[in-house]
């Protein structure tokens, strides 16, 4: 079964580097999402992407983070400057389309740990 | 206002035995989707069962079945013959009609005791 695809699973990095997070989705999938989960919290949206572009975004998505699509199959999400706060699981999601009847297909997330 | 409401931070279950784990929601779209996923202790997000706002009968996918009560917007997950493996968090979800986003409550931990 075609799987969302999550690399690596747990990163650690210094406060105030970069990091950037990489995700597989689901080769026919046209939409593309990235969502976090702080430990213990509930899952929350951060950007949908579709056509090479962001379609949607959260007020959590400021200019810190930034996704692409850098080839026809890897999707990325990159922190810059990266702070304490920002550890959390981080989950890419694909979806074939997208509307109110479409669930997205969660990858296994990557857990970033900001030391 | 919450978007989704899930009041039971945590829930035993006796094994073999059925359970309800609740969820409510909030919104005036007329058209919106409900997903319940499952998060093991692995991390994994697992998408386990939908509702459309305009389905007439509640969903059900082998021993997940959603109690659907529209009017009272709730959105309850009942999981039958509860197993061991079934120990995880869950989490209720929506999208609301032109969004793409879903919006997940707080979730709900969930142990089975053999």
């Amino acid at each position: 079964e075609p799987e969302v695809t999550q690399t690596p699973s747990h990163q650690v990095t210094q406060m105030g580097q970069e990091v950037i997070l990489r995700c597989v989705p689901i080769s026919n999938h046209l939409y593309f999402y990235w969502y976090r989960q702080i430990l213990g919290q509930k899952v929350e949206f951060l950007v949908s992407f579709y056509n090479n572009e962001i379609s949607e975004k959260s007020e959590i998505f400021d200019d810190q983070f930034s996704v692409e699509r850098p080839d026809g199959s890897n999707f990325t999400l990159k922190i810059r400057s990266t702070k304490l706060e920002d550890s959390a699981m981080y989950f890419c999601a694909s979806g074939p389309l997208t509307g109110v009847d479409t669930e997205a297909f969660f990858g296994q997330g990557t857990r970033l740990t900001v030391v | 206002a919450q978007k989704i409401t899930q009041t039971q931070p945590g829930m035993f279950v006796q094994e073999k035995e059925a359970v309800t784990l609740d969820c409510t929601y909030d919104t005036s779209d007329p058209s919106y989707g409900l997903f319940w996923y499952k998060q093991p202790s692995s991390g994994e997000m697992i998408f386990l069962i939908y509702q459309g706002s305009y389905d007439q009968q509640n969903a059900t996918e082998g021993r997940y079945s959603l109690n659907f009560q529209k009017a009272r917007k709730s959105a309850n997950l009942v999981i039958s013959a509860s197993q061991l493996g079934d120990s995880a968090m869950y989490f209720c979800a929506m999208r609301e009609g032109g969004y793409q986003k879903v919006t997940f409550g707080t979730g709900t931990k969930l142990q089975v005791i053999p």
